[in-house]
């Protein structure tokens, strides 16, 4: 069964930084690109960013340029997000899907991120 | 960036009755491969969103054949042919032809 589970989320402060990771199961992980999805509270959904099966190819949205990175460990099964200089507007449930052909086919449970004083 | 952009944003459906989305970009989806990326999402109420249909017309693994989507270029329509009470939330149009990805604002759907 194919699985990815979200974790890393929590309260911090503007200005801060937080790492998420989410866990992949079930499928062969290194060969599937994958992607952050967020929705902020009462919102609508948010593409993030997106890394290839590699890594040779990663993209952002242009609201977190800058400031957030991706990265996967295929050794590990492992997706990552690191988000610095985090804003109020970061706020959020962030969700990790396998990518397929473009299409985003699993999705995680999500986390919460939640970026206040 | 394109604007995906559906509607209407709330339908109230009685179980058994069609139920009927539009979403239209601001570009064409058609990428140069010639396929066009254009996805359906539900987020039923307290769940994550989970895919029904890929390039415009494709039911995803498991989903009922009461959902069918259509449409080409900048216009589409995802239909429920009879909507059951599992159908209530939240759908969601993507595109993914082009950078960034998009979504619609989403549509909520509600049971009589």
């Amino acid at each position: 069964e194919v699985q990815v589970v979200e974790s890393g989320g929590g309260l911090v402060k503007p200005g801060g930084s937080l790492g998420l990771s989410c866990a992949a199961s079930g499928f062969t992980f290194s060969s599937y690109s994958m992607n952050w999805v967020r929705q902020a509270p009462g919102e609508g959904l948010e593409w993030v960013s997106s890394i290839s099966s590699s890594s040779s190819y990663i993209y952002y949205a242009d609201s977190v340029k800058g400031r957030f990175t991706i990265s996967r460990d295929n050794a590990k099964n492992s997706l990552y997000l690191q988000m610095n200089s985090l804003r109020a507007e970061d706020t959020a449930v962030y969700y990790c899907a396998r990518g397929t052909n473009g299409k985003f086919d699993y999705w995680g449970q999500g986390t919460l991120v939640t970026v206040s004083s | 960036d394109v604007v995906m952009t559906q509607s209407p944003l709330s339908l109230s459906v009685t179980p058994g009755q069609p139920a009927s989305i539009s979403c239209k970009s601001s570009q064409s989806l058609l990428h140069s491969d010639g396929k066009t990326y254009l996805y359906w999402y539900l987020q039923k109420p307290g769940q994550s969103p989970q895919l029904l249909i890929y390039e415009v017309f494709s039911r995803f693994s498991g989903v009922p054949d009461r959902f069918s989507g259509s449409g080409s270029g900048t216009d589409f329509t995802l239909k429920i042919s009879r909507v059951e009470a599992e159908d209530v939330g939240v759908y969601y149009c993507m595109q993914a032809t082009h950078l960034p990805r998009t979504f619609g604002q989403g549509t909520k759907l509600e049971i009589k």
